[in-house]
């Protein structure tokens, strides 16, 4: 595609439930990120892929929050258990490699109620 | 560890001015540096980038930006804004140019 697409674009859930949210990076990019923004706050760093593998996901804030990316293209980002502060806007980014400019999706914004 | 403090949470400028917005980080080893703009219901766009070589970094829009080691900034300037740069500007630091650590944004405002 032309950009980073995020789906969905808002997501509402109840405090307790699953929920997943998915991004296509840019075709051909094998480095993915995501990011969770807060309100009033910049993004903040949650997992980064190369290819298939989590290169780093040290920003994952607890296991409730896992991310895959099976075939090196499309990542799900899963929350278990919601919680209302996990209320955010969830963040994409992906670029041609680690070392070249990192592109954003427009976010999915979760609200947990 | 780093991070990266904007110290501005909300600049108002008239149109035609000129803007300053500021960004100084925090780090114990050399470090990348980024300028973010956001437009409203919009992703985050790059800006400006600082890896290495002049400190003075040009990016889009009119935009540049100076990469002041001693003093650890790398604030943002602009000669003279307009209406359309309305919007939030995110400073950031990378050890490696993958993980980016944000600062928490400085909103933007032109006015006519």
């Amino acid at each position: 595609g032309a950009g980073v697409s995020q789906t969905p674009s808002n997501k509402v859930t109840e405090k307790g439930k699953y929920v997943e949210l998915r991004c296509d990076p840019i075709s051909g990019h094998t480095a993915l990120y995501w990011y969770r923004q807060s309100l009033g706050q910049g993004p903040e760093f949650l997992i980064y892929f190369q290819g298939t593998g989590a290169a780093d996901d040290s920003g994952l804030p607890n296991d409730r929050f896992f991310a895959v990316r099976p075939e090196g293209s499309v990542s799900t980002l899963k929350i278990q258990r919601t919680e209302r502060g996990d209320s955010a806007v969830y963040l994409c980014a992906s670029s041609l490699n680690s070392d070249t400019e990192a592109f954003f999706g427009q976010g999915t914004r979760l609200t947990v109620v | 560890a780093q991070s990266v403090t904007q110290l501005d949470s909300q600049v108002p400028v008239f149109e035609e001015a000129p803007v300053e917005l500021r960004c100084n980080y925090s780090s114990s080893v050399s470090v990348y540096l980024f300028w973010y703009v956001q437009y409203p219901n919009q992703g985050l766009q790059l800006l400006l980038k600082y890896l290495s070589g002049s400190t003075l970094v040009k990016g889009i829009n009119g935009f540049e930006a100076e990469f002041n080691k001693s003093q650890t900034s790398f604030h943002l300037r602009k000669p003279s804004v307009h209406i359309s740069d309305t919007a939030e500007y995110f400073c950031a630091v990378s050890l490696n140019t993958d993980k980016l650590i944000f600062g928490t944004g400085t909103r933007l405002q032109v006015f006519p």
